[in-house]
């Protein structure tokens, strides 16, 4: 079975610009998850898609951020227009379960850097 | 919300030693406990979970412990090994809430 797949693995951007980060999550699973980590401090939660429709969205930064999932398979992020403090790591994680709480399986994350 | 705090944020044992890692949460509703390995380069996976209504849960040389009443879980590794060398997250999960919030992470070294 193959894992949750980000893309790309890394990217590097200057202040201003636009970045649309992705995320495959393992097939069948419903249940799909933003979180970001910024340098040595916690994974924070961004988002949680239950299909294509978003279930809780409480931890978007500012609107700046858009999240989509069209079709209820892969993800978008996208940061526009990117600042310096958006600099982390994305990681997206998707999960089988439709209610109750279990294992989060994660992707390796995406490194964003803004210059 | 929930507030998940992790000590130490980093660990150096001599190989063979245990390793003790620690996490407190703030909100009575959390009922899952995750823990997540990170090594180099890779993506985190999950070593070993707990839930609220049980007290402690071993898988060979790893082992959570959960204090529900002084909100604190901490993670165990015994005999370690370089290999266990790796970033740790604790986690809490509220119930009916589908999202993970995190400590800051463990730097864990292994020293051969």
């Amino acid at each position: 079975e193959a894992g949750v797949t980000q893309f790309p693995s890394h990217s590097v951007i200057e202040k201003g610009q636009t970045v649309t980060l992705r995320c495959d999550p393992i097939s069948g699973h419903d249940n799909l998850y933003w979180y970001r980590r910024v340098m040595g401090k916690e994974i924070k939660f961004l988002l949680h898609f239950v299909k294509e429709s978003k279930q809780d969205e409480s931890g978007m930064p500012n609107n700046r951020f858009l999240a989509e999932r069209t079709g209820g398979t892969y993800s978008t992020l996208k940061v526009q227009p990117a600042e310096l403090e958006d600099s982390g790591v994305y990681f997206c994680a998707s999960s089988p379960r439709l209610a109750g709480v279990g294992e989060q399986y994660f992707g390796p994350g995406t490194r964003l850097t803004v210059t | 919300g929930e507030n998940v705090e992790q000590h130490p944020s980093t660990l150096s044992v001599q190989e063979g030693d245990s390793a003790v890692i620690k996490c407190t949460y703030s909100d009575s509703a959390s009922n899952y406990f995750p823990w997540y390995k990170q090594e180099l380069g890779k993506r985190p996976q999950l070593i070993i979970d707990i839930r609220s209504n049980v007290g402690e849960k071993k898988d060979q040389r790893i082992a959570v412990t959960l204090n529900k009443t002084a909100k604190h879980f901490s993670l165990h590794i015994t005999e370690t090994q370089p290999e266990d060398s790796a970033v740790y997250f604790c986690a809490a999960s509220p119930h009916n809430f589908n999202k993970f919030y995190f400590g800051s992470g463990t730097k864990l070294n292994v020293k051969p």
